[in-house]
């Protein structure tokens, strides 16, 4: 069956430093990959997504790659704020389903 | 923009006592889900729906009902409320069609049973 795995947290940071959340998928056939955010008290809500190979997703500031090979979709920012302070969670839809399977989700702490 | 709410963002409710919680989309999405979040668990799928009075059982369907009786509307219901029961529940609705599987969520609700 299908399955994430995402680094386990909390991750913490400085402002302004690098950030990279690792995320590994299993999936039959050719998934879709997503990267959704939970700020505190909140929802989730998509970060960004990529739905084939080499397919970059992106949205403020956040980049990650589907990279087929390494079945990974590994999430990176280049400097960080405090208001990114979040759960992040890595997700894939597969197989014509469209019940998503997540990862359990990282949490992110960044001090100014 | 989509817009998933739910009916209450915190409940107490006592043990045994029947809860709903409800879930409206503004999207006209086919799908609608219900999760529970638990810290160290990540989210849980308890029950979708692909379409009006259709169901299907998730992950942790026991000790939960739902209903569809309109497209928009989703709603849980915890029959005899239990203290394992208390936890955050999202709703989310989304697409059937192909490429379209993002899913969106409401606030959530953060239940505590007593």
């Amino acid at each position: 069956g299908n399955s994430v795995t995402q680094m386990e947290g909390p991750v913490t940071l400085s402002e302004e430093a690098f950030l990279t959340i690792n995320c590994t998928y299993t999936a039959t056939g050719y998934p879709s990959l997503f990267w959704y955010v939970q700020y505190p008290g909140e929802g989730l809500q998509l970060l960004l997504k990529a739905t084939k190979a080499d397919d970059k997703g992106s949205n403020k500031g956040f980049e990650a790659t589907y990279r087929k090979e390494t079945t990974s979709f590994h999430l990176e920012k280049g400097s960080v704020q405090v208001s990114d302070s979040a759960v992040y969670f890595c997700a894939l839809a597969s197989g014509g389903s469209y019940i998503p399977t997540f990862g359990r989700g990282t949490s992110l702490i960044v001090h100014p | 923009d989509v817009k998933v709410t739910q009916s209450s963002r915190y409940l107490v409710k006592r043990t045994g006592e029947k809860v709903f919680l409800e879930c409206v989309q503004d999207m006209d999405h086919e799908n609608m889900f219900w999760y529970r979040q638990d810290p160290g668990l990540g989210l849980r799928l308890i029950y979708f729906s692909y379409d009006v009075k259709m169901k299907e059982k998730g992950d942790i369907p026991e000790g939960y009902s739902v209903s569809r009786e309109k497209k928009e509307r989703f709603s849980l219901i915890l029959e005899s409320a239990s203290t394992n029961q208390t936890s955050m529940y999202l709703c989310a609705s989304g697409f059937s069609r192909a490429g379209t599987d993002t899913q969106y969520f409401g606030p959530g609700t953060r239940l505590t049973v007593l």
